[in-house]
């Protein structure tokens, strides 16, 4: 079973309407990944953070995503204005300093903009 | 700029016969490969990974070779199993650090009994 943790499973919301989902890494995983996983399967780089910090983002993802990994506190990646082309599957995971760029996923939040 | 093709998209074996999934990229950097499986409603788990080149790497009865000359690393099974039914993904990272992994689209391996 994957040992990084993503709430909600499923997440249902109307367009406009906020969403937001959350992701406990890996422990001891300094870097954190956001992909979309569209309804084809591909995979959609978004955001990564090292701790608290932005690594690389793309264009979307700073004009309507928000996203965080306060110290301490679970990762965020919040959808500030839903849209139908948002509806995916968000998967977080997380890669250790010893294997930098080995990913390990957990299982997704699916979202649905209706 | 960094790109991953996956040939199939769908393939349909019968228990105990062998498979290989193609995985060919693209790259300017020094190529790390890896696959992942991704079981219904399930996280996709890393498979493999390879950075060597020529040298065979194995895992739970699947292996793939890293061929620089030819920018492929086929995913190989000899005798498939129905556990094995799941989407497979070829991704690229361009090092070894914290880098963004290049997915492929996926091949979707459905094996019947």
């Amino acid at each position: 079973n994957s040992k990084v943790i993503q709430t909600p499973r499923y997440l249902v919301k109307g367009q406009g309407q906020k969403a937001k989902m959350r992701c406990i890494p890996e422990k001891g995983h300094p870097v954190v990944f956001w992909y979309q996983q569209n309804k084809n399967n591909e995979f959609k780089f978004l955001i990564n953070f090292q701790n608290q910090e932005v690594l690389q983002q793309i264009d979307m993802t700073e004009k309507r995503f928000s996203a965080e990994c306060p110290s301490n506190s679970p990762c965020s990646l919040e959808i500030q204005s839903s849209e139908a082309g948002d509806s995916a599957l968000y998967l977080c995971a997380s890669s250790h300093r010893d294997s930098q760029n080995t990913l390990y996923f957990g299982a997704g939040t699916r979202l649905s903009v209706l | 700029g960094d790109s991953v093709t996956q040939t199939e998209g769908l393939v349909t074996l019968t228990k105990g016969l062998p498979v290989m999934l193609n995985c060919t990229y693209q790259t300017t950097y020094s190529p790390f490969l890896f696959w992942y499986v991704q079981h219904l409603n399930e996280a996709p788990k890393l498979l493999l990974k390879s950075s060597t080149d020529n040298k065979r790497t194995e895992h739970q009865g699947f292996y793939a070779t890293l061929h620089k000359s030819s920018s492929s690393f086929h995913l190989q099974k000899s005798s498939v199993q129905l556990s094995d039914s799941a989407l497979y993904f070829c991704a690229l990272s361009e090092g070894s650090n914290y880098n963004v992994l290049y997915f492929g689209s996926g091949t979707k391996l459905t094996v019947e009994p």
